[in-house]
């Protein structure tokens, strides 16, 4: 079990908006920032958001990111069919002194 | 280009050890924190340990504190993990990571292609 909560699964049509949730709690979320990947089948992770809201060069601006207390949210807007892949929140947590990551969410675009 | 280039997977006992390197290019090494983070087949993602830019401090999972040692030469611009006693549970796919900043966030801009360990008799 994940010390970060994610929905197993999310969906949406091409041109839709989604947001994928992930919960944590104060010792991680809530006194740190979070990080957000994408993962195609077969590849490494790639960085789409770091620090709560940041975008990396060459992200679209379709992604974005919010946080809100121990929680924290990933929008997809304009939603394409090469964005379908399993997305994961990170963060590091004081508690454990170390990093967490979410359970991950598969993307389907229907 | 900025890259890293995993080497040292493969097959190995129960109980057995082995030391995965990443090479590092494009970038000055030092100045960045660095992460390994394994998937277990099907799995989701894990983060494993990390270590700051000059190796001063180093963070581990409960899941291999003990087991496991991370390191860098920055001379060389390379990272490495020790992994000791093995268990099948640590088979995954390994990745390194470089931070975006000299500290330990979780926010990780570069990655390599990974390195396979399979512990199995």
């Amino acid at each position: 079990q994940s010390v970060l909560t994610q929905p197993p699964s999310a969906s949406g049509t091409p041109g839709q908006r989604v947001t994928i949730s992930c919960s944590g709690s104060s010792s991680n979320i809530g006194s740190n920032t979070v990080n957000w990947y994408q993962q195609l089948p077969g590849t490494a992770p790639k960085l789409l958001i770091y620090s709560n809201n940041q975008r990396p060069s060459g992200v679209p601006d379709r992604f974005s990111g919010s946080k809100s207390g121990t929680s924290a949210s990933l929008a997809i807007s304009g939603l394409q069919s090469e964005d379908e892949a399993d997305y994961y929140c990170a963060a590091w947590d004081d508690s454990l002194n170390g990093g967490v990551f979410g359970g991950g969410t598969k993307l389907t675009v229907l | 280009e900025v890259q890293l280039l995993e080497s040292g997977g493969g097959l190995v006992q129960p109980g057995g050890s082995l030391r995965l390197s990443c090479a590092a290019s494009g970038f000055t090494f030092s100045s960045y924190a660095m992460s390994w983070v394994r998937q277990a087949p099907g799995k989701g993602l894990e983060w494993v340990s990390a270590i700051s830019g000059s190796g001063g401090s180093t963070y581990y999972a409960d899941s291999v504190k003990g087991r496991f040692t991370i390191s860098r030469d920055n001379s060389k611009n390379t990272l490495y993990l020790q992994m000791n006693s093995l268990r099948a549970e640590d088979t995954a796919v390994y990745y390194c990571a470089k931070e975006n900043y000299d500290f330990c966030h979780l926010g990780m801009d570069v990655w390599g292609q990974g390195t396979t360990v399979t512990v199995s008799s």
